[in-house]
C-alpha cells in the first residue's frame, strides 16, 4: 500500500543550525503538507503545497521556515535557525483533490 | 479563531462494548471532517472522512455529522484492546477540495479486557 516516508526518524541540532527534513509523497498525490506536534499537544498545520508553490500557511510558518520540491518525488522542509521551541514532531502528509490527507510517520526533531 | 475541541479523556470502555467519541467545531466554513487515530509516539492515521450529514459507516467504525450543531462523532463497535489510542477530530474544507486541517487535541480511549 503506498505510503509517505519521511526521513530521518530523529534528528538532534544546536541551536542556531539549519536542518532539512525530507519527505516522499504518495506518487499521484498533488498536495503536500507540513505538520507538527509539540509533546502533549495538538498536531498544527503549517503550510500546504500545491502545484509547485505554497498555497496556504499558518502563523507558525515564519521567515525561518522554507518548503521546496527539489524534484518529482521530494518534498522537505527547511528551519533556517532552529530554537529550542522547534523540538516537535514534524509530520509530512499529502492528498490526492480531497481532504483525506495520509501523514508519514514523523521526523522527531530536538533541538539542544 | 477556528477550533477544534474535544473531551480528552481518557475515555475507558470494557472489550467488546460501543465507544463514543464526540467533536465540536467552531467554524462554519468547514465542510469535510475527519477522524485519526494516533497510537502513542506514532503518526496520524486516517480511519474516517465524513461531509454529509448523517451517519457514515466503515466496519467497526461509525462517524455521525451534524452541522446545524457542528457536531461530528464516531462510535466504534464491539471495542478491542487494539483500539486503545487518542482519537483526533480534524476540520477540513469545502467538500471535495484538499485544504489544511484542523486538530483537536485528541480523546484517549482505553479499552479494558
Amino acid at each position: 500500500e503506498p505510503e509517505v516516508t519521511q526521513t530521518p526518524s530523529h534528528q538532534v541540532t544546536q541551536m542556531g543550525q539549519e536542518v532539512i527534513l525530507r519527505c516522499v509523497p504518495i506518487s499521484n498525490h498533488l498536495y503536500f503538507y507540513w505538520y507538527r506536534q509539540i509533546l502533549g499537544q495538538k498536531v498544527e498545520f503549517l503550510v500546504s503545497f500545491y502545484n509547485n508553490e505554497i498555497s496556504e500557511k499558518s502563523e507558525i510558518f515564519d521567515d525561518q521556515f522554507s518548503v521546496e520540491r527539489p524534484d518529482g518525488s521530494n518534498f522537505t522542509l527547511k528551519i533556517r535557525s532552529t530554537k529550542l521551541e522547534d523540538s516537535a514532531m514534524y509530520f509530512c502528509a499529502s492528498s490526492f483533490n480531497t481532504g483525506e490527507a495520509f501523514f508519514g510517520q514523523g521526523t522527531r526533531l530536538t533541538v539542544v | 479563531q477556528k477550533e477544534v475541541e474535544q473531551n480528552s479523556g481518557p475515555l475507558s470502555v470494557p472489550e467488546g462494548a460501543i465507544a463514543s467519541l464526540n467533536c465540536t467545531y467552531s467554524d462554519r466554513g468547514s465542510q469535510s471532517f475527519f477522524w485519526y487515530r494516533q497510537y502513542s509516539g506514532k503518526s496520524p492515521e486516517l480511519i474516517m472522512s465524513i461531509y454529509s450529514n448523517g451517519d457514515k459507516e466503515d466496519g467497526r467504525f461509525t462517524a455521525q455529522l451534524n452541522k446545524a450543531s457542528q457536531y461530528v462523532s464516531l462510535l466504534i463497535r464491539d471495542s478491542q484492546p487494539s483500539d486503545s489510542a487518542t482519537y483526533l477530530c480534524a476540520g477540513g474544507g469545502p467538500t471535495g477540495t484538499a485544504s489544511k486541517l484542523t486538530f483537536g487535541t485528541g480523546t484517549r480511549l482505553q479499552v479494558t479486557l
